[in-house]
């Protein structure tokens, strides 16, 4: 099993619409999570962190759940330019340094 | 607006010729990571360092890539000898540690062709 797992995808959604991804992570002692979007032949670019209590960023809420070892990414009325591939980002610490892991990516394409 | 830079921005080699890829981390940024990315494997660590110091470079092939920071304004990635399945974009990331929220910023890439 993948230490992160993403559904690549991809989501064609209308614009307007409301669309969720999922990211999964199998090391119960993860501690940071974050979301990061990447534009075709583009660095990836933060888009939010993750925290326990949940976060909302004007479209776009982040919500973790430790339980069921998931962070989620909603967004609201998509819009053209929401269209990229969104990564989760999984950060443990272990012996003074962090481990950081990558998904591979969910792409999104919104539809006029 | 500070950002991180990476030169060159595209190489194009051909295999077993020496590359190295520079990555200007942003001033008072103090770890800085290395990652490959490819279609197939999407976005892999390669080394990772704080303080200038290397923490963890296991994701790295060590028979040719190497990856050192000379001074906290430059990190350098090397490969020697070039292979075609090291064509990828490289991106060099650089954050400031603090606690459990590191946040990384990346460069914009450095395209490698090994042909």
């Amino acid at each position: 099993r993948k230490e992160v797992e993403q559904d690549p995808g991809p989501f064609n959604v209308p614009e307007g619409a409301t669309v969720a991804f999922n990211c999964t992570y199998s090391n119960s002692a993860s501690q940071s999570f974050f979301w990061y979007r990447q534009d075709c032949r583009k660095e990836p670019k933060l888009l939010m962190s993750v925290y326990s209590s949940g976060n909302e960023d004007g479209r776009f809420t982040a919500q973790l759940n430790r339980a069921s070892q998931y962070i989620s990414l909603l967004i609201r009325d998509s819009k053209l330019s929401d269209s990229a591939t969104y990564l989760c980002v999984v950060n443990s610490h272990s012996g003074g340094y962090q481990k950081v892991t990558f998904g591979t990516g969910t792409k999104l394409q919104v539809i006029p | 607006d500070a950002r991180v830079t990476q030169t060159p921005r595209h190489k194009v080699t051909e295999m077993g010729q020496e590359v190295t890829m520079r990555c200007q981390p942003i001033l008072g940024h103090n770890t800085v990571f290395w990652y490959r990315q490819t279609m197939m494997q999407g976005l892999e660590l390669l080394a990772y360092f704080r303080n200038r110091a290397p923490l963890d470079d296991s994701g790295m092939p060590k028979d040719r890539f190497s990856a050192e920071m000379p001074d906290a304004t430059l990190a350098t990635l090397k490969i020697q000898p070039s292979e075609p399945r090291d064509s990828a974009v490289y991106f060099c990331a650089s954050g400031l540690a603090q606690g459990v929220t590191d946040t990384q910023y990346f460069g914009p890439g450095t395209r490698l062709t090994v042909l």
